[in-house]
Protein backbone atom coordinates (compact mmCIF):
# COMPACT_ATOMS: atom_id res chain seq x y z
CA UNK A 1 0.00 0.00 0.00
CA UNK A 2 1.42 3.35 -1.00
CA UNK A 3 2.19 5.30 1.96
CA UNK A 4 3.47 9.09 2.34
CA UNK A 5 3.75 10.81 5.68
CA UNK A 6 4.74 14.26 5.64
CA UNK A 7 6.27 15.26 9.36
CA UNK A 8 8.32 18.77 10.16
CA UNK A 9 5.38 21.33 10.16
CA UNK A 10 4.80 23.77 13.15
CA UNK A 11 5.03 26.99 14.05
CA UNK A 12 7.82 29.19 12.84
CA UNK A 13 8.50 33.13 13.34
CA UNK A 14 8.16 35.60 10.30
CA UNK A 15 11.83 35.07 8.65
CA UNK A 16 12.27 31.64 9.76
CA UNK A 17 12.96 28.49 8.32
CA UNK A 18 11.38 24.79 8.86
CA UNK A 19 12.55 21.92 6.79
CA UNK A 20 9.60 19.50 6.14
CA UNK A 21 10.03 15.86 5.17
CA UNK A 22 8.01 13.20 3.71
CA UNK A 23 8.84 8.97 4.19
CA UNK A 24 7.48 7.28 1.21
CA UNK A 25 6.47 3.40 1.33
CA UNK A 26 4.81 1.09 -0.30
CA UNK A 27 6.39 1.50 -3.91
CA UNK A 28 9.16 2.29 -5.91
CA UNK A 29 10.37 5.85 -5.00
CA UNK A 30 13.09 6.68 -6.95
CA UNK A 31 10.87 5.74 -9.84
CA UNK A 32 8.67 8.44 -9.23
CA UNK A 33 8.62 12.31 -9.39
CA UNK A 34 7.11 13.97 -6.35
CA UNK A 35 6.07 17.16 -5.77
CA UNK A 36 4.78 19.81 -2.99
CA UNK A 37 1.38 20.74 -2.42
CA UNK A 38 0.25 23.20 -0.31
CA UNK A 39 -3.35 24.91 0.84
CA UNK A 40 -3.59 27.49 3.08
CA UNK A 41 -6.39 27.34 5.57
CA UNK A 42 -9.73 27.64 4.10
CA UNK A 43 -8.21 28.36 0.36
CA UNK A 44 -7.67 26.38 -2.30
CA UNK A 45 -4.61 24.18 -3.81
CA UNK A 46 -1.48 25.36 -5.01
CA UNK A 47 1.65 23.48 -6.24
CA UNK A 48 4.81 24.45 -4.84
CA UNK A 49 7.66 22.42 -6.42
CA UNK A 50 8.51 19.18 -7.94
CA UNK A 51 11.80 17.21 -8.13
CA UNK A 52 12.79 14.54 -10.87
CA UNK A 53 13.34 10.88 -10.00
CA UNK A 54 17.11 10.59 -9.88
CA UNK A 55 17.42 14.63 -8.10
CA UNK A 56 18.75 15.93 -11.48
CA UNK A 57 16.33 18.51 -12.27
CA UNK A 58 13.15 20.23 -10.11
CA UNK A 59 10.96 23.09 -10.97
CA UNK A 60 8.94 25.88 -8.37
CA UNK A 61 6.91 28.21 -8.33
CA UNK A 62 7.84 31.52 -8.92
CA UNK A 63 7.22 33.15 -5.18
CA UNK A 64 8.91 30.27 -2.98
CA UNK A 65 12.27 30.62 -5.65
CA UNK A 66 15.09 31.54 -3.96
CA UNK A 67 13.42 30.64 -0.67
CA UNK A 68 12.09 27.21 -0.83
CA UNK A 69 14.13 23.78 -1.91
CA UNK A 70 13.15 20.33 -2.90
CA UNK A 71 15.40 17.28 -2.42
CA UNK A 72 15.00 13.72 -2.21
CA UNK A 73 16.98 10.92 -0.60
CA UNK A 74 16.36 7.91 -2.97
CA UNK A 75 18.10 5.14 -0.59
CA UNK A 76 16.22 6.63 2.28
CA UNK A 77 12.83 6.89 0.22
CA UNK A 78 12.42 10.63 1.32
CA UNK A 79 11.69 13.54 -0.11
CA UNK A 80 12.30 17.26 1.82
CA UNK A 81 11.29 20.93 1.53
CA UNK A 82 14.10 23.04 3.01
CA UNK A 83 11.65 26.53 3.48
CA UNK A 84 13.78 29.68 4.63
CA UNK A 85 13.17 33.04 4.98
CA UNK A 86 9.20 31.72 5.63
CA UNK A 87 5.97 34.49 5.42
CA UNK A 88 3.13 35.03 7.04
CA UNK A 89 1.75 33.72 3.45
CA UNK A 90 3.11 30.20 3.87
CA UNK A 91 1.04 29.52 6.68
CA UNK A 92 -0.59 26.55 4.90
CA UNK A 93 -1.35 22.50 5.34
CA UNK A 94 1.66 21.01 3.13
CA UNK A 95 0.82 17.75 1.11
CA UNK A 96 3.35 15.42 0.01
CA UNK A 97 2.16 14.17 -3.78
CA UNK A 98 3.45 11.41 -6.13
CA UNK A 99 3.99 12.00 -9.21
CA UNK A 100 4.41 10.14 -12.57
CA UNK A 101 6.74 7.00 -12.87
CA UNK A 102 9.59 6.49 -15.69
CA UNK A 103 8.09 6.58 -19.13
CA UNK A 104 4.24 6.78 -17.98
CA UNK A 105 2.10 7.92 -20.99
CA UNK A 106 0.05 9.83 -18.35
CA UNK A 107 1.03 12.77 -15.49
CA UNK A 108 -1.19 13.07 -13.07
CA UNK A 109 -0.65 12.61 -9.20
CA UNK A 110 -2.26 10.03 -7.61
CA UNK A 111 -1.12 9.29 -4.05
CA UNK A 112 -1.06 12.44 -1.22
CA UNK A 113 -0.02 12.58 2.08
CA UNK A 114 -2.11 13.69 5.09
CA UNK A 115 -0.28 17.00 4.94
CA UNK A 116 1.31 18.60 7.70
CA UNK A 117 0.60 22.13 8.68
CA UNK A 118 2.97 25.16 8.80
CA UNK A 119 2.15 28.67 10.76
CA UNK A 120 4.41 31.39 10.24
CA UNK A 121 3.47 33.88 12.82
CA UNK A 122 5.36 36.27 15.83
CA UNK B 1 1.38 30.96 -16.60
CA UNK B 2 -1.64 28.36 -17.07
CA UNK B 3 -4.77 29.92 -15.26
CA UNK B 4 -7.36 27.50 -14.48
CA UNK B 5 -10.98 28.57 -14.24
CA UNK B 6 -13.62 26.51 -12.73
CA UNK B 7 -17.54 27.46 -12.27
CA UNK B 8 -19.52 27.30 -10.54
CA UNK B 9 -17.89 27.80 -7.53
CA UNK B 10 -20.87 26.76 -5.31
CA UNK B 11 -22.89 23.90 -6.28
CA UNK B 12 -25.87 22.33 -4.67
CA UNK B 13 -26.84 19.36 -5.57
CA UNK B 14 -29.98 17.00 -5.03
CA UNK B 15 -29.24 13.30 -4.16
CA UNK B 16 -29.94 11.30 -7.56
CA UNK B 17 -29.41 14.17 -9.75
CA UNK B 18 -26.86 14.87 -12.59
CA UNK B 19 -24.13 17.28 -11.75
CA UNK B 20 -21.41 18.55 -14.32
CA UNK B 21 -18.71 21.48 -13.27
CA UNK B 22 -16.99 23.13 -15.98
CA UNK B 23 -13.13 24.22 -16.17
CA UNK B 24 -11.60 26.11 -18.68
CA UNK B 25 -7.93 26.83 -19.04
CA UNK B 26 -6.17 30.00 -20.64
CA UNK B 27 -4.39 27.67 -23.39
CA UNK B 28 -4.73 24.71 -24.70
CA UNK B 29 -4.08 21.13 -22.74
CA UNK B 30 -4.33 19.16 -25.66
CA UNK B 31 -0.84 17.98 -26.55
CA UNK B 32 0.47 17.04 -29.89
CA UNK B 33 0.55 13.40 -28.40
CA UNK B 34 -3.37 13.87 -28.62
CA UNK B 35 -3.24 13.64 -25.17
CA UNK B 36 -5.39 16.62 -22.71
CA UNK B 37 -3.60 17.13 -19.59
CA UNK B 38 -6.15 17.78 -17.57
CA UNK B 39 -6.93 16.06 -14.00
CA UNK B 40 -9.74 16.02 -11.67
CA UNK B 41 -9.58 15.62 -8.22
CA UNK B 42 -12.42 15.54 -5.20
CA UNK B 43 -11.18 17.01 -1.16
CA UNK B 44 -13.57 15.53 1.30
CA UNK B 45 -13.97 17.72 4.41
CA UNK B 46 -10.96 16.75 6.30
CA UNK B 47 -9.33 14.70 3.97
CA UNK B 48 -6.51 15.28 1.63
CA UNK B 49 -7.42 15.32 -2.19
CA UNK B 50 -8.27 12.24 -3.97
CA UNK B 51 -7.74 11.77 -7.85
CA UNK B 52 -10.74 11.59 -9.90
CA UNK B 53 -10.64 11.67 -13.67
CA UNK B 54 -6.40 12.14 -15.30
CA UNK B 55 -5.82 13.37 -18.73
CA UNK B 56 -9.06 14.37 -19.48
CA UNK B 57 -11.27 11.49 -19.84
CA UNK B 58 -9.97 8.26 -17.63
CA UNK B 59 -11.14 7.31 -14.80
CA UNK B 60 -8.93 6.43 -11.64
CA UNK B 61 -9.19 3.25 -10.18
CA UNK B 62 -11.64 2.79 -7.60
CA UNK B 63 -13.26 5.36 -8.67
CA UNK B 64 -17.15 4.80 -9.44
CA UNK B 65 -18.30 5.13 -12.71
CA UNK B 66 -21.09 7.67 -11.55
CA UNK B 67 -18.08 9.95 -12.47
CA UNK B 68 -17.22 10.87 -15.89
CA UNK B 69 -14.64 13.50 -17.45
CA UNK B 70 -15.18 15.00 -20.96
CA UNK B 71 -13.84 17.88 -23.25
CA UNK B 72 -10.63 18.73 -24.81
CA UNK B 73 -8.29 22.08 -25.84
CA UNK B 74 -9.58 24.34 -23.54
CA UNK B 75 -12.95 23.05 -21.97
CA UNK B 76 -13.41 20.46 -19.84
CA UNK B 77 -16.21 19.05 -17.72
CA UNK B 78 -16.84 16.45 -15.14
CA UNK B 79 -19.85 15.02 -14.21
CA UNK B 80 -21.81 13.31 -11.93
CA UNK B 81 -24.47 11.46 -13.38
CA UNK B 82 -26.24 11.01 -10.29
CA UNK B 83 -25.23 12.56 -6.90
CA UNK B 84 -24.91 10.59 -3.76
CA UNK B 85 -24.26 11.92 0.10
CA UNK B 86 -20.37 10.65 -0.11
CA UNK B 87 -19.63 12.83 -3.25
CA UNK B 88 -19.75 16.63 -1.17
CA UNK B 89 -16.74 18.01 -0.90
CA UNK B 90 -14.53 20.31 -3.32
CA UNK B 91 -13.75 19.65 -6.75
CA UNK B 92 -10.55 20.71 -8.47
CA UNK B 93 -9.49 21.03 -12.08
CA UNK B 94 -5.28 20.54 -12.55
CA UNK B 95 -3.21 20.78 -15.66
CA UNK B 96 0.12 19.14 -15.57
CA UNK B 97 0.61 20.45 -19.52
CA UNK B 98 4.17 21.82 -18.43
CA UNK B 99 6.94 22.40 -15.07
CA UNK B 100 4.00 24.12 -13.37
CA UNK B 101 1.04 22.69 -12.83
CA UNK B 102 -1.79 25.05 -11.95
CA UNK B 103 -5.48 24.23 -10.18
CA UNK B 104 -8.67 25.63 -9.97
CA UNK B 105 -10.23 27.89 -7.63
CA UNK B 106 -12.28 24.49 -6.94
CA UNK B 107 -16.50 23.45 -6.67
CA UNK B 108 -17.97 23.34 -3.55
CA UNK B 109 -20.45 20.76 -3.75
CA UNK B 110 -23.15 20.28 -1.12
CA UNK B 111 -26.14 18.59 -0.46
CA UNK B 112 -29.26 21.02 -1.21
Amino acid sequence: EVELVESGGGLVQPGGSLRLSCSASGFTFSRHWMSWVRQAPGKGLEWVANIKQDGSDNYSVDFVKGRFTISRDNAKNSLHLQMNSLRAEDTAVYYCVRGPDYGAWADYFDYWGQGTLVTVSS
Amino acid sequence: DIVMTQSPLSLPVTPGEPASISCRSSQSLLHNNGHNYLNWYLQKPGQSPQLLIYMGSHRASGVPDRFSGGGSGTDFTLTISRVEAEDVGVYYCMHTLENLPTFGQGTKVEIK
